[in-house]
């Protein structure tokens, strides 16, 4: 069976100073990764995910993550966080062969101070 | 193109009371999909389906039922409301095969 767990339920961290949202993952079989992202009162929106490939995948506003199968880890990190990057972050795992499936980690909340 | 829509966006219920909640998807998604988020559990899957006529149980199913009976539908029935499944409500759609989950806006529902 798949399973998520992100060993952080909350990161408090002033503006500019780096950041890292660690995430570990459980599956018997190939995986693909996900990082979401949910600004107070809103949906959830994808971040960056992995699929195959390289192991390293970028988003859009700067975020990373980086696929390490002997550790069976997706931590994502960003150099310089910014005010707006606050929001909680859902890390998810799904697997062709497990269903289809998607299954979502409990969530780190990133708190980001000025 | 409108995405991922939920109704309603609020309900409150007393104990006992049933009641359904839509989900609809105009983007011919394959694979739809019910959490529920509560704090500090994160989103747990309740039901998913990867077609019209196929759906299966997720982490938590229990007092939840669902059907596929189109690619664009998947409402979620709640049989008999019980204050433990107060919580905000998410259904999502995507391709099949490691695709982008498509969210809806969620419905927020008490249960008294």
């Amino acid at each position: 069976a798949q399973s998520v767990t992100q060993l952080d339920s909350q990161v408090p961290v002033f503006e500019e100073a780096p950041v890292e949202l660690r995430c570990n993952y459980s599956s018997s079989v190939s995986v693909y990764l996900f990082w979401y992202v949910q600004y107070p009162n809103q949906g959830l929106q994808l971040l960056l995910k992995y699929l195959s490939g390289s192991t390293l995948v970028e988003s859009i506003n700067g975020f990373e993550a980086e696929f390490n199968k002997s550790q069976t880890s997706f931590h994502l990190r960003k150099p310089s966080v910014h005010i707006s990057d606050t929001a909680e972050y859902f890390c998810a795992v799904s697997s062709n062969t497990g269903g289809f499936k998607t299954i979502f980690g409990a969530g780190t909340r990133l708190f980001v101070k000025a | 193109n409108a995405g991922v829509t939920q109704t309603p966006k609020f309900q409150v219920l007393k104990t006992g009371q049933s009641m359904t909640l839509q989900c609809a998807q105009d983007m011919n998604h394959e694979y739809m999909s019910w959490y529920r988020q509560d704090p500090g559990m994160g989103l747990r899957l309740i039901h998913y389906s990867v077609g019209a006529g196929i759906t299966d149980q997720g982490e938590v199913p229990n007092g939840y039922n669902v059907s596929r009976s189109t690619t664009e539908d998947f409402p979620l029935r709640l049989l008999s409301a019980a204050p433990s499944q107060t919580s905000v409500y998410f259904c999502a759609s995507s391709r099949l095969g490691g695709e982008t989950q498509y969210f809806g806006p969620g419905t927020r529902l008490l249960v008294l």
